[in-house]
């Protein structure tokens, strides 16, 4: 079965500050998928990025970069001097190859909230 | 190109009664799927549709039903309806449906069961 865990239910950063967002995943498959998405408060889900197994390179966008390391199943999301407008719940998702390739499954989220 | 859209976005119901919620994927993409989000639960999914077969079903009672149209709109209906199920109702769409592909939501309709 997949799982999704974000151990961090809620974070508190003064802006200008980085951020990390932890995300450690379960799968039995090889091939998968993991996602991030952002929840702003109208509630609509942003996709942020998504990453296949086979490919653990970082990735950077703007202010945001993405650590994937499949030794510690883990994805995690930093966000570089944030701002008030990430102010968001961030979620981690997982889509893998077996019966569950047609779905996402999600972890809880992290509220993160940016003071000024 | 248009997002996703979900209408209503806004819904109230009494207790017993039924519901449909709809949604429009994005132009050319043929796999729509549900999810239910509560505070409680987080996002769970319901049902995945693809060309008007549903090919994946969530852990949810056969209150919960959905279908797909040939120009892959879906809807989603709640019969019976409970107090718990006052949720946030999330449609995405995506090209395949399998992770091999961005999936992308809409707005959601936000129901309320009274």
């Amino acid at each position: 079965a997949q799982k999704v865990t974000q151990a961090q239910t809620e974070i508190s950063v003064v802006e200008k500050e980085d951020v990390t967002l932890d995300c450690v995943y379960e799968t039995r498959d090889t091939t998968y998928y993991l996602f991030w998405y952002k929840q702003p408060p109208s509630g609509e889900l942003v996709f942020l990025i998504r990453r296949n197994s086979f490919d653990e390179q970082n990735e950077i966008s703007g202010r945001y970069s993405w650590n994937f390391q499949k030794s510690t199943s883990s994805f995690n999301f930093t966000i570089t001097a944030s701002q008030v407008v990430d102010s968001a719940v961030y979620f981690c998702a997982l889509s893998d190859s077996g019966a569950g390739s047609y779905q996402l499954t999600f972890g809880k989220g992290t509220k993160l909230s940016v003071i000024p | 190109k248009a997002g996703v859209t979900q209408t209503p976005r806004y819904l109230i119901k009494t207790r017993g009664q039924q519901v449909t919620l709809s949604c429009s994927p994005i132009s050319g993409h043929r796999s729509v799927s549900w999810y239910q989000q509560t505070p409680g639960q987080g996002l769970q999914f319901l049902f995945e549709y693809f060309s008007e077969t549903q090919r994946n079903k969530g852990n949810f009672p056969g209150r919960f039903s959905g279908r797909q149209f040939s120009n892959s709109r879906s809807e989603m209906n709640v019969s019976t309806l409970e107090l718990g199920d006052s949720a946030l109702y999330l449609c995405a769409s995506s090209l395949s449906g399998r992770g091999d592909y961005e999936q992308y939501f809409g707005p959601g309709t936000r129901l309320t069961v009274t």
